[in-house]
């Protein structure tokens, strides 16, 4: 089974200040990885995904996540962050083999002026 | 535009009610899901379809019944409704690029 944590449930932040969103996986084989933002009141939206390739991402809105194998995380890196981007954050961890994707509990990013 | 409708947006609905949640997608894909999405447990997997005319059960399915009759549509029913159900739900799709959410029913059981 596959299993995914996501180590900080909030994350506060300045404007213009860098962050990175924490997300580690369990699975015992390959894997497909995706992070989803979900602003107020709203869906899910694809922010990013690795199925293969190179191990840095790069999605919408400025982000970018590295997959490492060896240490079974991919990390949601921005190097500088506007008030736009307080919303919740989901990492996501689909088998290879199987369609369904197993979520982490997310993360609220909160910037703040 | 192309993409996943959920049905109603919100709803009260009385403990012991019958209430089915009603999700079509105009992308074709052969994939659909439901999950329920509580503060501090992220999203958890209800039911699944691969594909028409086949369903599975999900991490939390008790309580929760699928079908699916055709590509597009993935109803979700609550036979006697209980007030652990109130969550907001959210219907997917996928192909192999990624899934597709709906904006979600909020669902109160009172």
């Amino acid at each position: 089974a596959q299993s995914v944590t996501q180590l900080d449930s909030q994350v506060p932040v300045f404007e213009e200040a860098p962050v990175e969103l924490r997300c580690n996986y369990s699975s015992s084989v390959s894997v497909y990885l995706f992070w989803y933002v979900q602003y107020p009141n709203q869906g899910l939206q694809l922010l990013l995904k690795y199925l293969s390739g190179s191990t840095l991402v790069k999605g919408i809105n400025g982000f970018e996540a590295e997959f490492n194998k060896s240490q079974t995380s991919f990390h949601l890196r921005k190097p500088s962050v506007h008030i736009s981007d307080t919303a919740e954050y989901f990492c996501a961890v689909r088998n290879s083999g199987y369609s369904t994707l197993t979520f982490g509990k997310g993360t609220m990013l909160l910037v703040s002026p | 535009i192309a993409g996943i409708t959920q049905a109603p947006t919100s709803q009260i609905l009385a403990a012991g009610r019958r209430m089915t949640l009603r999700c079509t997608q105009d992308m074709r894909h052969n994939a659909m899901y439901w999950y329920r999405q509580d503060l501090g447990l992220g999203l958890r997997l209800i039911h699944y379809s691969n594909t028409a005319g086949t369903t599975g059960k999900g991490e939390v399915p008790d309580g929760y019944s699928v079908s699916r009759a055709n590509t597009d549509d993935f109803p979700l029913t609550l036979a006697s409704a209980v007030p652990s159900q109130t969550s907001v739900y959210f219907c997917a799709s996928s192909d192999s690029g990624g899934y597709t959410f709906g904006s979600g029913t909020r669902l109160t059981v009172v």
